[in-house]
């Protein structure tokens, strides 16, 4: 069985500048989650999908990240403009609709912003 | 106040020994307790789930104490291959709210 793809694996941009992030989760799991992992921290949970609805997006920086699900399947991450404070680790994951606590991650895109 | 707080340690521990860590959490209406373990430079994956009850699985035991707030995790026998970083997770009733701790740094050494 396939694990939740996300792409790019890295980025390098300079504050001001945009970027998006890709995932791709299991087949069939409705619930997608994005969530941003600075070093030494855990991972701090940023938006939850249900299919295509949010569910919860209380710690997403609105100002400056997006993020959708148009189909209910893949999903984007967008951060414009970004911040030095935005480098981190962006892990997708995703789960069962109602197995929110087994959370399958994918790999996360390092991104580093100079 | 954090939701979840760990000791981000590091633990240094010889091969077969003894290990626990402590998680802390701050809302009595948390609901579900979760371990997580995360490799250098991997993603996290689910270890075990906590109940009430307590919970073993081979070498490691995770037990919940609902009066004080904290899960616990406790290690026996330890491997190499059980260096990695231990994360507890709390669930919130309401909405699902899934919060990570920062956290334990765990080296098994030979």
């Amino acid at each position: 069985e396939a694990g939740v793809a996300q792409s790019p694996r890295y980025k390098i941009i300079e504050k001001r500048q945009s970027v998006a992030f890709w995932c791709n989760p299991i087949s069939g799991h409705a619930t997608l989650y994005w969530y941003q992992q600075i070093l030494g921290q855990g991972p701090k949970l940023l938006i939850q999908f249900q299919n295509n609805g949010v569910v919860d997006d209380s710690q997403l920086p609105k100002d400056r990240f997006s993020a959708e699900r148009l189909k209910g399947v893949d999903s984007t991450l967008k951060i414009q403009p970004a911040k030095l404070e935005d480098s981190a680790v962006y892990l997708c994951a995703s789960s069962l609709a109602g197995q929110v606590y087994e959370q399958y991650f994918g790999p996360g895109t390092r991104l580093t912003v100079t | 106040r954090k939701e979840v707080e760990q000791d981000p340690g590091p633990f240094n521990v010889p091969e077969g020994a003894t290990v626990a860590f402590n998680c802390t959490y701050s809302n009595s209406a948390s609901q579900s307790f979760f371990w997580y373990r995360q490799d250098c430079r991997k993603e996290p994956k689910l270890l075990m789930s906590v109940y009430s009850s307590g919970n073993e699985d081979g070498r490691f035991t995770a037990q919940l104490n609902r009066a004080s707030q904290y899960i616990s995790l406790l290690i026996r026998d330890s491997k190499l291959s059980d260096s990695a970083t231990y994360l507890c997770v709390v669930v919130k009733n309401t909405g699902n709210q899934f919060y990570f701790g920062t956290g334990t740094s765990l080296t098994v050494i030979p």
